[in-house]
C-alpha cells in the first residue's frame, strides 16, 4: 500500500534554529497538509496546499512557518525560529482527489524537539 | 470555534464485547466526517469515512452519522486486544482543514 513518508522521524534543534521537515507524497495525490500534535493534546492543522499555492492555513501558521513543495515528489515545512512550544510530533498528510469525502492519508510523523 | 467532542475515557471494553465511541461536534455545516485510529506515538490511521445519515458498516465497524443532532459514532464489532488504541474522531466543513477531536483511549481486556 502507497505510504506517505516523512524524515527525519525525530528532530533536536535548539530554540532559535531553523528547521526543515520533509515529506514525500504518496505519487499521484494532489492535495498536501502539515498537521501537528503538542504531546497529549489533540491533532491541528496547519496548512493546505495546492498546485503549488497555499489554499488554506491556521492561526498557528505564522511568518515562522513556510512550506514549499521543491520539486515533484518532496514537501517541505520549514520553521524559522524555533520556539520551545514548538515541539510536537509533525504529520504530513495527502489527498489524491479533491471530493471532500475522500479522506488523508497521514505519514509516520516528525517527533520535533526544541531544546 | 468549531469544536469537536470526544469522550477521552478510558473506555475499557472485555474482548468480543462491542465498543461504541461517541463524538459530538458544533458545525452544521460539517460535510464529512472520519473516524481515525492512532496507536501510542504513531500517526492517525483512517479507517471509516462517512458523509450521509445513517449506518456504514466496513468489517467489524461500524459509523453512524446523525447530522441533526450532530453526532457520529463508531461501533466496534468482537473488539480485538489489537483494537487498543485513541480513536480520533475528524470533521470537515467546506473548506480543507479537517478538525479533530481530543480522542478516546480504548483497552480491550482479553
Amino acid at each position: 500500500e502507497p505510504e506517505v513518508t516523512q524524515t527525519p522521524s525525530h528532530q533536536v534543534t535548539q530554540m532559535g534554529q531553523e528547521v526543515i521537515l520533509r515529506c514525500v507524497p504518496i505519487s499521484n495525490h494532489l492535495y498536501f497538509y502539515w498537521y501537528r500534535q503538542i504531546l497529549g493534546q489533540k491533532v491541528e492543522f496547519l496548512v493546505s496546499f495546492y498546485n503549488n499555492e497555499i489554499s488554506e492555513k491556521s492561526e498557528i501558521f505564522d511568518d515562522q512557518f513556510s512550506v514549499e513543495r521543491p520539486d515533484g515528489s518532496n514537501f517541505t515545512l520549514k520553521i524559522r525560529s524555533t520556539k520551545l512550544e514548538d515541539s510536537a510530533m509533525y504529520f504530513c498528510a495527502s489527498r489524491r482527489t479533491r471530493d471532500r469525502y475522500y479522506g488523508y492519508t497521514f505519514g509516520s510523523g516528525t517527533r520535533l524537539t526544541v531544546v | 470555534q468549531k469544536e469537536v467532542e470526544q469522550n477521552s475515557g478510558p473506555l475499557s471494553v472485555p474482548e468480543g464485547a462491542i465498543a461504541s465511541l461517541n463524538c459530538t461536534y458544533s458545525d452544521r455545516g460539517s460535510q464529512s466526517f472520519f473516524w481515525y485510529r492512532q496507536y501510542s506515538g504513531k500517526s492517525p490511521e483512517l479507517i471509516m469515512s462517512i458523509y450521509s445519515n445513517g449506518d456504514k458498516e466496513d468489517g467489524r465497524f461500524t459509523a453512524q452519522l446523525n447530522k441533526a443532532s450532530q453526532y457520529v459514532s463508531l461501533l466496534i464489532r468482537d473488539s480485538q486486544p489489537s483494537d487498543s488504541a485513541t480513536y480520533l474522531c475528524a470533521v470537515r466543513g467546506g473548506n480543507e482543514k479537517l478538525t479533530f477531536g481530543t480522542g478516546t483511549r480504548l483497552t480491550i481486556i482479553p
